[in-house]
């Protein structure tokens, strides 16, 4: 079955450090999509990418890249973690067409400390 | 911008109650509207969803009509189950082409009490 997953689950990390999330899907879909969840705010849009080399800021993308170099993959690259950037991150990934479905992956829980 | 505004939570319902969750949003044309679910520990999945005014989306007892002329797409079911403790997110999808970025709600918690 086509899936989506995001590595790792949990992650600690210290101010100033480069961390990197992971997010894989093989439903071959050229829509990907970043969000962060934070208590009051529901889900905000980082980035997201229609597909190879393509790539685009969301609302909330300062502190935040990504690259697309193949379909299956949408790393997110949090340059220098701040304590503000404590939250639970999810990928997700859709066709591209009208009102398509976006699936979502189980999430990231990361700390920056 | 594209905004959605969810009523404020959390919602307490014991089972078998009915249950109504406000949406309204703000959009520039004809934006498709969705409810997304998320169960505790997991990521978002689709509800339902509708995509032109006065389409209903109905899904595991759960429907929403989408209304044009009050820009809501209010989440209603009849007889709701501790199964559906979960948070609710309204979303709509502009229709300035063919891919799919979504503008969600803040969110609500539903708690079903047996």
């Amino acid at each position: 079955d086509a899936e989506i997953t995001q590595s790792p689950r949990h992650k600690i990390t210290e101010t100033g450090r480069q961390v990197t999330l992971a997010c894989h899907q093989t439903w071959n879909h050229n829509n990907m999509f970043w969000y962060r969840q934070d208590l009051g705010h529901g889900l905000r849009l980082i980035h997201y990418s229609y597909g190879v080399q393509d790539t685009n800021k969301g609302e909330v993308s300062d502190g935040y890249s990504v690259s697309r170099s193949n379909t299956e993959d949408l790393p997110l690259t949090l340059e220098s973690a701040a304590s503000s950037q404590t939250s639970v991150y999810f990928c997700a990934s859709s066709e591209l067409k009208l009102a398509a479905e976006q699936y979502f992956g189980p999430g990231t829980r990361l700390t920056v400390t | 911008g594209n905004s959605v505004t969810q009523m404020e939570g959390p919602v307490t319902l014991s089972e078998e109650a009915f249950l109504t969750i406000n949406c309204t949003y703000t959009a520039t044309g004809y934006p498709s509207l969705f409810w997304y679910v998320q169960y505790p520990g997991e990521g978002l999945q689709l509800l339902l969803k509708a995509t032109k005014a006065d389409d209903k989306g109905s899904n595991k007892g759960f429907e929403a009509t989408y209304r044009k002329e009050t820009t809501s797409f209010h989440l209603e079911k009849g007889s709701v189950q501790v199964s559906d403790s979960a948070v609710y997110f309204c979303a709509l999808s502009d229709r300035t082409g063919a891919n799919s970025k979504l503008t969600f709600g803040k969110g609500i918690t539903l708690s079903v009490r047996p």
